[in-house]
């Protein structure tokens, strides 16, 4: 079992929708959790952080942490065509940092 | 506040040649990390560091060498490129261990 996964996609979606996206991790040392953002020929800019279970919002972001279930999520409200770009999961703990593959989000006008 | 430089932007390679990958940044950060990224693939941990003079080994760490002489600079080496070493290579830094990594905008690199 790969230590992060996430479905690399990609994923369609007209604007406004929800975008929904979700990674699982194997490792229970990880204790932080991470979402990047990264558009195309650009290097990844942190987008949410979050250090414990349950939910952080950042205007029309929402992190989803379930370190129960090892998995996280980000939800994308009222997508915009500028969030159109690659989003990866990170991971941290023990002085470690893994990510996902990423997850190529496409917002059609 | 410039965060994150890397240079060049863009380079090809012959195989055989060599080549230093140039990163500094700005934010007094301690940490340091060099990655490549392969289409598909995620980001790969090669080198990274947690102080001057200290550098230790990534996930893939063959073919290339760091040194971190100062806070601010972390150069990686490519000694006798392979095209196996041809990616996208971004160099990032943090203040506290592995946690809220800030990025360079990449160094695109073609080894034929």
């Amino acid at each position: 079992q790969k230590e992060v996964e996430q479905d690399p996609g990609p994923l369609s979606v007209p604007e406004g929708a929800i975008v929904s996206l979700n990674c699982t991790y194997s490792n229970s040392a990880f204790q932080y959790f991470m979402w990047y953002r990264q558009y195309s020929r650009k290097g990844p800019e942190l987008l949410m952080y979050t250090y414990s279970s349950g939910n952080k919002e950042d205007g029309r972001f929402t992190a989803q942490v379930d370190k129960s279930s090892k998995y996280i999520s980000l939800f994308i409200r009222d997508s915009q065509p500028s969030d159109s770009a690659t989003y990866l999961c990170a991971m941290g703990g023990n002085n470690r940092l893994a990510f996902g593959k990423g997850n190529q989000v496409v917002v059609i006008p | 506040n410039a965060g994150v430089t890397q240079t060049p932007k863009f380079r090809i390679l012959k195989i055989g040649q060599s080549m230093t990958l140039q990163c500094t940044q700005d934010m007094n950060h301690n940490y340091m990390y060099w990655y490549r990224q392969d289409p598909g693939m995620g980001l790969k941990l090669i080198y990274y560091s947690v102080g001057a003079g200290i550098t230790d080994k990534g996930e893939v760490p063959n073919g290339y060498n760091v040194s971190r002489s100062t806070t601010e600079d972390f150069p990686l080496r490519l000694e006798l490129a392979a095209p196996s070493q041809t990616s996208v290579y971004f160099c990032a830094s943090s203040y506290q261990g592995y946690n809220e990594q800030f990025f360079g905008p990449g160094t695109r690199l073609t080894v034929l």
